[in-house]
């Protein structure tokens, strides 16, 4: 079965730095989506994209987020300068179409440690 | 925001059939009614969807009552790898997210 696949599966950073988050989406998808969860509370939007631009971000989504699709397989969050609460699993998914009447299938996130 | 309510948490006996509800009374005309679960912190995983009609696949079924004010996820023979957290939600029509509530917590037990 196609899987939505994420490195690295943990990461540590110290606060200030960049992080950047990959996501491997299904081949013949085409939207993309990011979540996080904060340990202890709901599965959060932050952005969801297609044809190399975004379609749609909370507010979670601020200056301090990006997100990329560097080559035909790739799609990318980058946090510019983390900060102790962006500490949490992030997920990314993906699906064939926006507003799929389908699910989406979600990779098994990258824990975000910020110290 | 989700629009439903679920049973913050149940238990089910291994074998039995695992029925979970949720509330769902404001859902417009055009919404569809979906299920996921979530494991242990690993991914959201999708199970089923429904808009009117009950429906059924390999992992569960879906009951949504006539007036589709609520529905009902039936797992049939729960085992102890469907020991899950377990979102209804009503797909919103102005955006393509989910809201993700707080679920239940189903606990399978031996």
């Amino acid at each position: 079965e196609p899987e939505v696949t994420q490195t690295p599966s943990h990461q540590v950073t110290q606060m200030g730095q960049e992080v950047i988050l990959r996501c491997v989406p299904i081949s013949n998808h085409l939207y993309f989506y990011w979540y996080r969860q904060i340990l202890g509370q709901k599965v959060e939007f932050l952005v969801s994209f297609y044809n190399n631009e975004i379609s749609e971000k909370s507010e979670i989504f601020d200056d301090q987020f990006s997100v990329e699709r560097p080559d035909g397989s790739n799609f990318t969050l980058k946090i510019r300068s983390t900060k102790l609460e962006d500490s949490a699993m992030y997920f990314c998914a993906s699906s064939e179409e926006a507003r799929s009447i389908g699910g989406y299938t979600f990779g098994s996130g990258t824990r975000l440690t910020v110290v | 925001d989700a629009k439903t309510t679920q049973p913050p948490s149940m238990d089910c006996a291994e074998g039995r059939a695992a029925n979970l509800p949720c509330n769902h009374s404001t859902i417009s005309g055009n919404e569809y009614v979906y299920w996921y679960r979530q494991i242990h912190s690993q991914g959201p995983q999708y199970i089923i969807h429904g808009l009117k009609n009950n429906e059924t696949n390999e992992m569960a079924s879906l009951i949504i009552t006539e007036d589709r004010k609520s529905s009902t996820l039936i797992l049939p023979h729960a085992t102890l790898r469907d020991t899950a957290v377990y979102y209804c939600i009503v797909r919103q029509n102005t955006g393509n997210q989910f809201y993700f509530g707080t679920g239940t917590s189903l606990t399978v037990i031996p």
